[in-house]
Parts: C-alpha cells; structure tokens; sequence
C-alpha cells in the first residue's frame, strides 16, 4: 500500500488560512471516517491536532479544522500563526488491519 | 501525569536484533490500543505495528515476520523485537497509545529511541 498523498509543502502569511490536502483511495480514507491529522515541530513527537475526519482533542486551538470528502481529506488552518510552522501529516485506517500516513506536509509561515 | 517513555535503541548491525521497550506512566498500557510509528531520518511517519487491548497485533507489510509487539501488564511496558533488522529500518522509533484504535487518535506520544542499522 503507498502512503496518502499530501503537498510537499504549503505557505501562508499570518492570519490567513491555509488547506492541506490528503488523497487516499476508496480503500482506505474513503471507506473510514478514522481520518486523522498529527503535528510535528522539528526534533518533537507528533501531536495529534484532529481525529474522526473532523474532532479537535481537548486543548486543540479550533483554528484547526478537519474535513473529508469522497477519497480526500483536508487540514484547514485559520489565522494562521507563526507557532503553526511545523509539518503536518495525515493519517487513515486502510482495512485490513493497516495504517498509513501521508508523506507530510511542511507548512511555512511567511 | 500520563506519559510514555522509548528506550533501547542503538547502533545494530544488519541481520541484528534490538529489543525496544515503552514504558507507561499514568494509565495502563493493557487497557489501551498501543502503536509504534517510526521516522527515517528526514522522512516522514510511518506505521509499524498495533497491539490492542484484547492482545491482538498487527503489522505493516515492512516488518511482518521480522517485529513483533507485545506487552508486560505486570510492568505496564510495551516492548517491539526486531529480528534481521536492515538498513532501511534506520530511524526514530516512537510508541504512542493509540485512543481509538487504529491510528485515529494517538494521543500520547514518548520522545522516541533512535535505532540505527549499519555495518
């Protein structure tokens, strides 16, 4: 199975809002609304900023929203921060016992 | 407070076996979806195996047959074995627990142990 497929790489000036796209398949996000988006600053763990497509976790800022439509999932960030430039992956249920990520996005503040 | 905490990482040569261990702290690991998600240097994340709270496990295609995951209820630790390790299994080795299952909802995340495969 390959891994989701998300821009390499997304810019935004602060304050504005920013999408990342995630396009699986109908295998995969498709089939599952067990979508979910992690954060990642450089030398960090990832932290989990949306699950179930479109759920913020307790303490989430909810400039951050999820969404998923047909075989494509989407991060949306609003009033864009610079605290927000990190890299951001998808990541979904693929049946059969399977996870897969997206390839990451970075995510640049201008 | 809750949290997990990676350890035996190392420099292993190929064909090696390394032992990983995740120690849990604040909630109890058999109770729970636990995951390993690994990182090769300068890439990204990657799934590699599940173990839920029923002790089922499963696998990425990457390391089946090679890793197994398990767990020790009586030291609330999670542990990865890695048999005939290869140069590609080179990266950063993150436990997480896993709320929902699957991937979905990995809220606790260590700090990660670095395993490195190399003549």
């Amino acid at each position: 199975q390959s891994a989701l497929t998300q821009p390499a790489s997304v810019s935004g000036s602060p304050g504005q809002s920013i999408t990342i796209s995630c396009t699986g398949t109908s295998s995969d996000v498709g089939s599952y609304d067990l979508v979910s988006w992690y954060q990642q600053h450089p030398g960090k763990a990832p932290k989990v900023i949306i699950y179930e497509v479109n759920k913020r976790p307790s303490g989430v800022s909810n400039r951050f929203a999820g969404s998923k439509s047909g075989n494509t999932a989407s991060l949306t960030i609003s009033g864009l921060q610079a605290e927000d430039e990190a890299d951001y992956y998808c990541c979904s249920y693929a049946g059969h016992n399977t996870v897969l990520f997206g390839g990451g996005t970075k995510l640049t503040v201008l | 407070e809750v949290q997990v905490a990676e350890a035996g990482g190392g420099l292993i040569q190929p064909g090696g076996s390394l032992r990983l261990s995740c120690a849990a702290s604040g909630f109890t690991v058999s109770l729970n979806y636990m995951s390993w998600v690994r990182q090769a240097p300068g890439k990204g994340l990657e799934w590699v195996s599940i173990i839920s709270s029923s002790g089922s496990t499963h696998y990425a295609d990457s390391v089946r047959g090679r890793f197994t995951i398990s767990r020790d209820t009586a030291k609330n630790t999670l542990y990865l074995q890695m048999n005939s390790l290869r140069a590609e299994d080179t990266a950063v080795y993150y436990c997480a627990r896993d709320r929902s299952g699957w991937g979905n909802y990995m809220d606790v995340w260590g700090k990660g142990t670095t395993v490195t495969v190399s003549s």
